[in-house]
């Protein structure tokens, strides 16, 4: 069975940093791609980051480039996301999905994330 | 930022038949990207519905199809159950904007 298990939200602080990370298991992590997408409290939903199954090619949505780096452990089965400079607009929960052939067909259940002061 | 409109809702009784469209433009649907489709129930994560445009994965319900044409898609629901009432949202790929995947503006549905 496809897991994936977010962790790592948690209340931050304007311009503060977090590192979320997902657990994966039940397949072969090395052979997908891996991105989150995250969801405002009452919003839709954004894709955020993705990264391929090698770590060789990351891409960004445009409202966090330099300031989240999405990484991954392939020995772990791991996801990562770095984020820095956090801003009050990043509150979000945010999901672990894989990749596959441009959509995600598997999601984790998500970990909250809040900036404020 | 989303870039695919979708109705912000639609109802219907049970054992309706309810549409929801997904409207994009000449660099996501238009552009001959596929269209896919979620399902989120309250408080739960997003779920895969519809992918390459109109394919279900092993477990959904044959109620649900999808279709696409020119810059739109659209979802259908016929047989409209209780448990459908959730937010549907589509997603696309989109070869301008400041990110690669992009999502529709979700849709709640309402069984009355």
């Amino acid at each position: 069975e496809v897991q994936l298990v977010e962790s790592g939200g948690g209340l931050v602080q304007p311009g503060g940093s977090l590192r979320l990370s997902c657990a994966a298991s039940g397949f072969t992590f090395t052979t997908y791609w891996m991105s989150w997408v995250r969801q405002a409290p009452g919003k839709g939903l954004e894709w955020v980051a993705n990264i391929k199954q090698d770590g060789s090619e990351k891409y960004y949505v445009d409202s966090v480039k330099g300031r989240f780096t999405i990484s991954r452990d392939n020995a772990k089965s791991s996801l990562y996301l770095q984020m820095n400079s956090l801003r009050a607009e990043d509150t979000a929960v945010y999901y672990c999905a894989r990749g596959v052939g441009g959509w995600f067909d598997y999601w984790g259940q998500g970990t909250l994330v809040t900036v404020s002061s | 930022q989303s870039v695919l409109t979708q109705p912000p809702s639609v109802s219907g009784a049970p054992g309706q038949r309810v549409t929801i469209s997904c409207t994009g433009s000449s660099s996501n649907i238009g552009a001959g990207y596929d269209v896919h489709w979620y399902q989120q129930l309250p408080g739960t994560a997003p779920k895969l519905l519809i992918y390459g445009n109109s394919n279900r994965p092993s477990g959904v319900p044959d109620r649900f199809s999808g279709s696409k044409s020119g810059t739109s898609a659209s979802l259908a629901i016929t047989g409209l159950q209780a448990e459908d009432e959730a937010d549907y949202y589509c997603q696309s790929y989109d070869s301008s904007l400041s990110g690669l995947y992009v999502f529709g503006t979700g849709t709640k549905v309402t069984v009355l």
